[in-house]
C-alpha cells in the first residue's frame, strides 16, 4: 500500500530552485514526512522531515500543506551533485516502529 | 567519525552457500536496520533492532537471519544463498529518543551481492 505518491522522474536546471512535490493524503496525525535521497546507488541520505509546520536546513526545505496531505522539498539553488533519486516516506512517531518504507521516488536531474 | 560501515562491499556467491554481512556503527545509535534494493526498486526493510539483543521482522524477512549482541554491531545472515537474493543491501542506524523516534536514520554505502 503506497503511502506516497511522486513524479518518477524532473529536471532542473542549474542554479534554480529544484521543487519536488510528494502528495501523501492519507497521512495520520502522528506520521512524519521525511525526505532522503540516493545518489548514484550510495546509501540514501537524510535531508530534512516535518510533521506540520514548514522546515529549512542547510541542505533544503520543506513546506506542508495545511492539510498535510502533501508537501513538496525545495533545493533553493540546484547543482549538478544534486542529481540523484529523492525519496519521500511517511512514517509514524511509535516506540519500535520507526520503519521507513520505501518508494520508487523522484529521479531528478540537474541540466548544466 | 567513520558512521556506519557495511563489510564486505562486494561478494559473489553460488547456490546454496552461506555467508554474514556485518554492519558496524560508531555513533552509539540504538536502533540498527537492515535493506535490500533490487534494480529499479525502492529499499525494502528485512529487519530491523532496537537494541542490544533484540530484533524484528521486516518487510521481506523470509531467507535471512540478523543478530545484535553487540549495540555497535548488526550481523545479516543467508544460512543458503538462492539467487533471489542478488541485490545490493544496506545497513541504516538511528538514534532513539527514548519515546518514539523521529531521528533520520545514517546509511551505509551498501554490499553488492550476487548469488549465482
Amino acid at each position: 500500500d503506497a503511502k506516497t505518491t511522486q513524479p518518477p522522474s524532473m529536471d532542473c536546471a542549474e542554479g534554480r530552485a529544484a521543487n519536488l512535490p510528494c502528495n501523501h493524503s492519507t497521512i495520520s496525525g502522528n506520521e512524519y514526512v521525511y525526505w532522503y535521497r540516493q545518489i548514484h546507488s550510495q546509501g540514501p541520505q537524510y535531508i530534512i522531515h516535518g510533521l506540520k509546520n514548514n522546515e529549512t536546513n542547510e541542505m533544503a526545505s520543506l513546506i506542508i500543506t495545511e492539510d498535510r496531505k502533501s508537501s513538496t522539498l525545495i533545493l533553493p539553488h540546484a547543482t549538478l551533485r544534486d542529481t540523484a533519486v529523492y525519496y519521500c516516506i511517511v512514517s509514524p512517531f511509535i516506540f519500535g516502529n520507526e520503519k521507513l518504507t520505501f518508494g520508487t521516488g523522484t529521479r531528478l536531474t540537474i541540466i548544466p | 567519525n567513520a558512521g556506519v560501515t557495511q563489510t564486505p562491499k562486494f561478494r559473489v556467491l553460488k547456490t546454496g552457500q552461506s555467508m554474514t554481512l556485518l554492519c558496524a556503527q560508531d555513533m552509539n545509535h540504538e536502533y540498527m536496520y537492515w535493506y535490500r534494493q533490487d534494480p529499479g526498486m525502492g529499499l525494502r526493510l528485512i529487519h530491523y533492532s532496537v537494541g542490544e539483543g533484540t530484533t524484528a521482522k521486516g518487510e521481506v524477512p523470509d531467507g535471512y537471519n540478523v543478530s545484535r549482541l553487540k549495540k555497535q554491531n548488526f550481523l545479516l545472515g543467508l544460512e543458503s544463498a538462492a539467487p533471489s537474493q542478488t541485490s545490493v543491501y544496506f545497513c541504516a542506524s538511528s538514534y532513539s529518543t527514548g519515546q518514539g523516534s523521529n531521528q533520520p536514520q545514517h546509511f551505509g554505502d551498501g554490499t553488492r551481492l550476487s548469488i549465482l
